[in-house]
């Protein structure tokens, strides 16, 4: 059975600095990784899609990387804003889409 | 329209009453997925439409629990005998195709009383 899990749960890093979010998943055979932001009360808003075959995605200050043989992506944050603060979800597709639980981060002004 | 939509966005049900949530997708998009979440967690996956066929309902917790998506685009995700550990996010998304990046709706976040 499929589990993902991100590491860490929660994050506080000042302004500006740089920061990497951790997934990890248990079935290294996945059609592909998409990472998300959720802010409070609100619905899920994608970030990036790696498919299987591809190693990492970026846009803008965002870069997702995919190692499926260990069966591992980071999120890589550059130079954070407070506008960054919100709690940020992994999830792969198998047969079926599996979310980690998030990690919650907070931007200190 | 521009984006997945979800109605109500609240809803407030009293215990044993029956509720109907709607998913209207990105036009266009061949699949959707329902999934709940609950405070805390990340979503959790629910069932799984192509177009009207409902290929996958692994995730539905009970026989109270009932989706359709009858002519291929909304779909309503129905409740029966509403109980308190059914309150949680439900979190519509939709895709081009089952693979592809997957687009979510606002939620319609239920409480049973």
């Amino acid at each position: 059975k499929q589990e993902v899990t991100q590491i860490p749960a929660a994050l506080s890093v000042p302004e500006g600095e740089n920061l990497v979010l951790n997934c990890s998943f248990t079935d290294s055979a996945i059609y592909n990784l998409q990472w998300f932001r959720q802010d409070p009360g609100k619905g899920l808003t994608s970030l990036l899609l790696i498919q299987s075959s591809q190693r990492e995605q970026t846009s803008g200050r965002l870069n997702a990387s995919l190692d499926k043989s260990s069966g591992r992506s980071t999120l890589y944050i550059a130079a954070s804003q407070p506008g960054d603060s919100a709690t940020y979800l992994c999830a792969v597709l198998d047969d079926k889409i599996i979310f980690g639980k998030g990690t919650r981060l907070h931007i200190l002004p | 329209g521009a984006g997945v939509s979800q109605s109500p966005r609240y809803k407030v049900a009293k215990r044993g009453q029956d509720v109907a949530l709607r998913c209207d997708p990105i036009s266009g998009h061949v699949s959707l997925f329902w999934y709940q979440q609950a405070l805390g967690q990340g979503p959790e996956f629910l069932t799984y439409f192509q177009n009207e066929a409902q290929l996958d309902k692994s995730g539905l917790p009970s026989d109270r629990f009932f989706a359709e998506r009858p002519e291929g685009s909304v779909s309503t995700l129905k409740i029966q005998r509403t109980q308190q550990e059914d309150s949680a996010v439900y979190l519509c998304a939709s895709s081009l195709q089952g693979e592809g990046e997957q687009f979510f709706g606002p939620g319609t976040r239920l409480t049973v009383l």
